[in-house]
């Protein structure tokens, strides 16, 4: 079974631009999740989306948004970037069954460079 | 608001010593406790899991954790590191009324040297 794949994996932006990253889950996997990676904060919450439904959001300003598709795969966008969004963005898929939470599988993760 | 703190952010040892590495949440409900590892230049991989039942659990490649609820505490150990175990080892907590959001600990680099 392939795992979760994430594009693209490396970015670099400039501060005030926009990005826009995707990521595709585990086949049959309806959840999936955002974490940001710096060696600052550590591993830290996004949101999560299933079934095309923000279930659970993390604290983050309105800047950094997300959707998921019917076929379960999940985008998240970031505007008006700040050089302190440079990161590695993690995408987390689980087969999450309703009132049950099972464990997640992680991406390789979209390397962005805020300059 | 649930926590989570490894207590070494840096960990060095040798071929065949026996490695353990603390974890501490507080969340006073029920919870769900992970294992992750992130080997050099890889992604994060899960190591084991624990949701209910025998605190003792069991995890890939020789690891095992053990739940002690009185503590709030999973710590993880390996009899008899290799080599190989060089990586960054994550503490994750789920607490059960939260969803799917998982809360990392800062993280351990464990270098074993040969």
């Amino acid at each position: 079974k392939a795992g979760v794949t994430q594009t693209p994996r490396y970015l670099i932006k400039t501060r005030g631009q926009q990005v826009t990253l995707s990521c595709s889950p585990i086949s049959g996997h309806r959840s999936v999740s955002w974490y940001q990676q710096t060696p600052g904060q550590g591993l830290q919450f996004l949101f999560e989306y299933f079934s095309e439904t923000q279930r659970n959001k993390g604290n983050f300003p309105g800047r950094f948004s997300g959707r998921q598709f019917s076929n379960s795969r999940s985008e998240m966008n970031v505007s008006t970037l700040e050089l302190g969004d440079s990161a590695l963005y993690l995408c987390a898929s689980s087969l999450a069954v309703i009132g049950r939470q099972l464990e997640q599988y992680f991406g390789p993760g979209t390397r962005l460079t805020v300059t | 608001a649930q926590s989570v703190s490894q207590h070494n952010h840096h960990v060095i040892l040798s071929e065949a010593a026996s490695l353990e590495l603390g974890c501490n949440y507080s969340y006073g409900g029920t919870v769900n406790l992970f294992w992750y590892v992130q080997y050099p230049g890889q992604h994060l991989q899960l190591l084991l899991k624990y949701f209910s039942g025998d605190p003792l659990v069991k995890g890939i490649k020789g690891f095992e954790a053990e739940f002690i609820k009185s503590k709030f505490s999973f710590n993880l150990r390996k009899p008899s590191v290799q080599w190989s175990d060089t990586a960054e080892y994550f503490c994750a907590v789920n607490a059960q009324a939260a969803g799917n959001k998982l809360t990392f600990g800062g993280g351990t680099r464990v270098l074993v040297k040969p």
